[in-house]
């Protein structure tokens, strides 16, 4: 059983480039985040979905785009990457707990991104 | 914004004692959660806690919740090397609605000295 698994874990880009992260899950959880993590700042919400076909806007969604085709796969993508993005990203995923359910995560090893 | 604030940022303690660490939050909660992260992995879910609980246990994990003062403790007793990590604590934005999301605290560095 693997869990949630983040591809690539490691990626350098140059300013002005793109890339997608893959966030990919087995447990057929219905909700699918994407965090990004940087030092003294703790986990801050990108995107997530509720769902397959859905997304929403977290906390700092501004440059960054999701997609959720398959109920599986959680893509993050970056149009034009910025160096204020360097940073690690985390995907995560819970399953849809019905009214005040509480929510627990699942997390992945996460991708290191540095942009130049 | 961050919804919790753990205290205090780090904490270095001898293998044995124990490591108390806690969460400030905001706003009415419904639940209440710590999660834990090993230099360079993800976060793993250590406990959760009900707004309706005062206090929960989980092997040397002991976790408190006090509403009124909106925080909460997390409690290692008898640490081990192993519980080297950062802790973070994380809540549903409020008690009504987008419990499909959670805030994350900017986390308790612990260090534990063999």
């Amino acid at each position: 059983n693997a869990g949630v698994t983040q591809t690539p874990k490691f990626r350098v880009l140059k300013t002005g480039q793109s890339m997608t992260l893959l966030c990919a899950q087995d447990m057929n959880h219905e909700y699918m985040y994407w965090y990004r993590q940087d030092p003294g700042m703790g986990l801050r919400l990108i995107h997530y979905s509720v769902g397959e076909g859905t997304t929403a806007k977290g906390e700092v969604p501004d440059g960054y785009n999701v997609s959720r085709l398959k109920k599986q796969n959680f893509l993050l993508g970056l149009e034009s990457a910025a160096p204020s993005q360097t940073s690690v990203y985390f995907c995560a995923s819970s399953i849809r707990r019905a009214g005040a359910g509480a929510n627990v995560l699942t997390f992945g090893a996460g991708s290191r991104l540095t942009v130049l | 914004s961050q919804q919790g604030e753990e205290d205090p940022q780090a904490l270095s303690i001898q293998e044995g004692e124990n490591a108390t660490m806690n969460c400030s939050y905001k706003t009415s909660i419904n639940n209440l959660q710590w999660y834990r992260q090993n230099s360079g992995r993800g976060l793993v879910h250590l406990i959760l806690i009900r707004s309706n609980e005062r206090e929960k246990h989980s092997g040397r994990l002991r976790v408190t919740l006090d509403t009124s003062k909106k925080s909460s403790s997390l409690l290692i007793t008898a640490s081990r090397a192993a519980d080297t990590a950062s802790y973070f604590c994380a809540t549903p934005p409020d008690s009504l609605f987008g419990n499909e999301k959670l805030t994350f605290g900017t986390g308790t560095r612990l260090t534990i000295i063999p």
